[in-house]
């Protein structure tokens, strides 16, 4: 049982690339969501999923798309990379509820210069 | 929107010692969870302990405890008998059923844990 898994760990683009940073999940959770972790900061909340073949924007959603095809995976595409992009990347997962903990990948540090 | 506020950005606690992380959040709602993560070097999150808004009872979880206070809208971790492995960033966070229940997190604190 690996939980959530993200890949790549690290990535360096330049400006105006395009990169997706992809997430996988075997605990067969409907909910998933990607945020952001800028310095000095906490998460924010970029895209979420309740399950396969729905999305919807969190609170910091520009510059990035997602999709949902399966259960599974919960790709995030940066489209035109840009500094402000730097950060953090994290994926979670969840069974959904108030009560249920989600679960996060290692992250992928992302530098875009 | 729901805003979470940790209004101590650094802290340090000797080995042993007990230390109190603040945390103070806004929502208008009654039927919320509340939550602390800790971030050790590695980045991974985990979490610490959780607590549901209906009950008065404060969480525990072996040498980590919170003090709830739903009027005050007030969240603080005890950390008791700190260990070296406790030196972490410790994110404060709110959930309910907006966004798919995401987390509203704070700004963290980052503790350090000194011999």
């Amino acid at each position: 049982n690996a939980g959530v898994t993200q890949t790549p760990k690290f990535r360096i683009l330049k400006i105006g690339q395009s990169m997706t940073l992809q997430c996988t999940q075997d605990m067969n959770h409907n909910y998933m969501y990607w945020y952001r972790q800028d310095p000095g900061m906490g998460l924010k909340l970029i895209y979420y999923s309740v399950g396969a073949g729905i999305t919807d924007k969190g609170e910091v959603p520009n510059g990035y798309n997602v999709s949902r095809s399966t259960t599974e995976d919960f790709p995030l595409r940066l489209e035109l990379a840009a500094p402000s992009q730097t950060s953090v990347y994290f994926c979670a997962s969840a069974s959904g509820g108030l009560y249920n903990e989600q679960f996060f990948g290692p992250g992928t540090r992302l530098t875009v210069l | 929107a729901q805003t979470v506020t940790q209004s101590q950005p650094e802290m340090s606690v000797q080995e042993a010692e007990t230390v109190t992380l603040s945390c103070t959040y806004d929502t208008s709602e009654n039927n919320y969870y509340l939550f602390w993560y800790k971030q050790p070097p590695s980045r991974q999150m985990i979490l610490v302990i959780r607590q549901e808004a209906y009950k008065q009872q404060n969480a525990t979880e072996n040498r980590f405890s919170v003090n709830f206070q739903k009027a005050a809208k007030s969240f603080s971790l005890k950390i008791s008998d700190s260990q070296l492995g406790d030196t972490a960033m410790y994110f404060c966070a709110f959930k309910n059923s907006n966004s798919g229940y995401a987390l509203n997190f704070g700004k963290g604190t980052s503790l350090l844990v000194t011999p």
